[in-house]
């Protein structure tokens, strides 16, 4: 069983500040995704990270993959009230195995205008 | 490119009811997930299947729950004797394979009376 902790779990801020959200597991991942869903909407895939100490950048949004790629990291600049949601991370299944499906509890971010 | 979807989006019924549950996933994705969320959590699994076959199931996943997804393509997911326990969101994914990143529905809100 792989377990993922994020960090914070909580998490409210003014429009305009920035943030970083954490991933963090013992294991290594092959891959890692990050995902935001809002109320009573499924998750939506926001980018995968696939190799050691890469950066993605999504407008706002930049994803770093640690460099041992156990953890990865969320930094939002510049929140806006439409960041507001839960941001998971999951990690892709590994060949030869099938290990257990597990999440992270998310973060929940709330940002206030 | 139509995207996973869910039905019904909201089921209320009274304890003791039986419910079933229904995913269409994205056409050419070969595997499929059924997961549970409650208010402010990450998705648990519940199980999850390559092609037409049931490849894992959780713990979370008791004797009143059963899936299916007999020609590889839609699954059901029933429970019988509903419990109030049971409210809770629940979702379907799918990817194309193991290493690709899942694809969610808007999931089935299942209250208990």
């Amino acid at each position: 069983t792989q377990l993922l902790e994020q960090s914070p779990q909580f998490l409210s801020i003014q429009e305009g500040e920035n943030l970083t959200v954490y991933c963090n597991s013992s294991s290594v991942f092959s891959s890692l995704q990050w995902y935001r869903q809002e109320p009573g909407e499924g998750p939506v895939l926001l980018v995968t990270v696939v190799t050691g100490g890469e950066v993605k950048k999504l407008k706002r949004l930049t994803f770093q993959f640690g460099d041992a790629r156990k953890d990865s990291s969320l930094h939002i600049t510049a929140a806006q009230p439409g960041d507001t949601g839960l941001y998971l991370c999951a990690p892709a299944a590994d060949a030869g195995n099938n290990r257990k499906l597990i999440w992270g509890l998310g973060t929940s971010l709330a940002v206030n205008p | 490119d139509t995207g996973v979807s869910q039905d019904p989006r909201h089921k209320i019924t009274k304890r003791g009811q039986n419910v079933t549950f229904r995913c269409d996933p994205i056409s050419e994705h070969n595997r499929l997930y059924w997961y549970r969320q409650t208010l402010g959590q990450g998705p648990e699994f519940l199980t999850y299947f390559q092609n037409e076959a049931q490849l894992e199931k959780s713990r979370l996943l008791s004797d009143r729950f059963s899936a299916e997804r007999p020609k590889g393509s839609f699954s059901t997911l029933e429970i019988q004797r509903t419990e109030q326990g049971d409210s809770a969101m629940y979702l379907c994914a799918s990817s194309f394979d193991r290493f690709e990143p899942q694809h969610f529905g808007d999931g089935t809100r299942l209250s208990i009376l």
